[in-house]
């Protein structure tokens, strides 16, 4: 079946650094992945939508020079987070739509815990 | 705009008894999938089911069954004889076809007691 690998599965760093979350279709070619946050005990926002060969859609209220999102190939999206502070510890899950199914269901990495001490 | 709602945040069963997690929608769509997901403590999704607007038909697997009415915008999930092993945070979602985002319910955390 149709696999996401997402990497690195967690992450610990000091306030300020930048971190990189990869998101890979490991089967098909994803057009368009998206990228999820979820707090503690809460459940999971979309982030953005990543397109690939064009500029992410962010949602409201995501600064999108904070998340920065790459999508240069049909199995690969990016998510840089920037000068990382400990607010932005969370869980973050990536998805990727296979065309070749129609687009549904949309298939999902395993996440990154990424902690900013 | 798309909406779901969870309203139990934490249900706590004994084993073996039947357990079911609510799931009411909002959408403007009439054409939308819904899903339901499983989170254990580990953090990863398993996908359960996914139905799409025009699949009313109710749908079982396994101890897992899912009642879908379109009339009261609810996509209910009822596990049988549960196990100690469902204990997960279980997500009710939503995707419009118009542009395919998966919009969460809050989850409901279901603990199943041996």
């Amino acid at each position: 079946g149709a696999v996401v690998s997402q990497h690195p599965s967690r992450v610990i760093c000091k306030s300020g650094t930048s971190v990189k979350i990869e998101c890979r279709s490991l089967d098909f070619q994803a057009t368009t992945m998206f990228w999820y946050r979820q707090f503690p005990k809460q459940s999971l926002m979309l982030m953005a939508t990543s397109n690939e060969g064009s500029k992410a859609t962010y949602e409201q209220g995501v600064e999108k020079d904070k998340f920065l999102i790459n999508h240069a190939s049909l199995t690969l999206s990016t998510l840089t987070v920037t000068s990382a502070h400990p607010e932005d510890s969370s869980f973050y899950i990536c998805s990727a739509r296979d065309w070749g199914t129609g687009g549904q269901p949309q298939h999902f990495g395993d996440g990154t815990r990424l902690s900013i001490l | 705009a798309q909406k779901v709602t969870q309203a139990q945040t934490e249900i706590s069963v004994v084993e073996k008894e039947d357990v079911t997690l609510d799931c009411v929608y909002e959408t403007r769509d009439t054409t939308y999938y819904l899903f339901w997901y499983k989170q254990p403590p580990s953090g990863e999704l398993v996908f359960l089911i996914r139905r799409n607007s025009f699949d009313e038909q109710n749908e079982i697997s396994g101890r897992y069954s899912w009642n879908f009415q379109k009339s009261t915008s609810s996509f209910n999930f009822t596990i049988t004889a549960s196990q100690v092993v469902d204990s997960a945070v279980y997500f009710c979602a939503l995707s419009e076809s118009r542009d395919d985002k998966i919009i969460f319910g809050k989850g409901t955390r279901l603990h199943i007691l041996p």
